[in-house]
């Protein structure tokens, strides 16, 4: 079966950097995605990465490695704002899209 | 950018009502998708479409239906609504079909609760 596993939930301090993992396995590869939710409001698009490496967009950088079925997102200079979950989700070869339940990240000052 | 909205934000039913939740995009995306999102789950795919009158089952299709009229609208209706069905509901587009890189833009979601 198809699957993607991230911890439940994460706390961190603000300021400081906070990596959280996802690891797969789907039927076939066409991508990885990342959505950051904030409570009672809709998912918004952080990144995509297809190929392997870092991909970076100012505080917020994802990291794809395929041969190991695994991601992270790394939010660094964390702020209050950034308290949310955050959901990984991987396109399958049929592209379709195979969601992880989600992190919730407690941001404490 | 691109606007989902959803007609309802909250909704409250009887078990054995019929429900309409109602969803348009404002981008002239191809996709559009009804989820819905349960504490500790993953969100889970009920139905999608790729054109009008066109629609594909999810992976959670039982006790649902959709109407793609316009390319625009894209409706889910619960025929008999029942209390497992109480969830938030959330619909979905994107701009191309069978694209690795076409995000998804989600709608601010319905809560519906079936008592």
């Amino acid at each position: 079966g198809q699957n993607i596993d991230q911890p439940t939930e994460m706390t961190a301090t603000e300021g400081a950097i906070v990596q959280i993992n996802c690891t797969y396995q789907t039927s076939g590869f066409n991508g990885l995605f990342w959505y950051q939710q904030h409570a009672g409001e809709a998912p918004t698009f952080l990144s995509y990465n297809v190929l392997d490496g870092l991909e970076e967009k100012g505080r917020f950088s994802s990291f794809l490695s395929r041969s190991k079925g695994y991601s992270y997102l790394l939010l660094k200079e964390l702020q209050m704002k950034d308290s949310a979950s955050y959901l990984c989700a991987v396109m399958d070869s049929n592209y379709q899209l195979i969601w992880g339940a989600g992190t919730k990240l407690i941001i404490k000052p | 950018d691109v606007k989902v909205t959803q007609s309802s934000r909250y909704l409250v039913k009887r078990t054995g009502e019929k429900v309409f939740l109602e969803c348009v995009q404002d981008m002239d995306h191809e996709n559009m998708f009804w989820y819905r999102q349960d504490p500790g789950l993953g969100l889970r795919l009920i139905y999608f479409s790729y054109d009008v009158k066109m629609k594909e089952k999810g992976d959670i299709p039982e006790g649902y239906s959709v109407s793609r009229e316009k390319k625009e609208r894209f409706s889910l209706i619960l025929e008999s609504a029942s209390t497992n069905q109480t969830s938030m509901y959330l619909c979905a587009s994107s701009r191309y079909r069978d694209s690795y890189n076409s995000p998804l833009h989600f709608g601010n979601g319905t809560r519906l609760t079936v008592t």
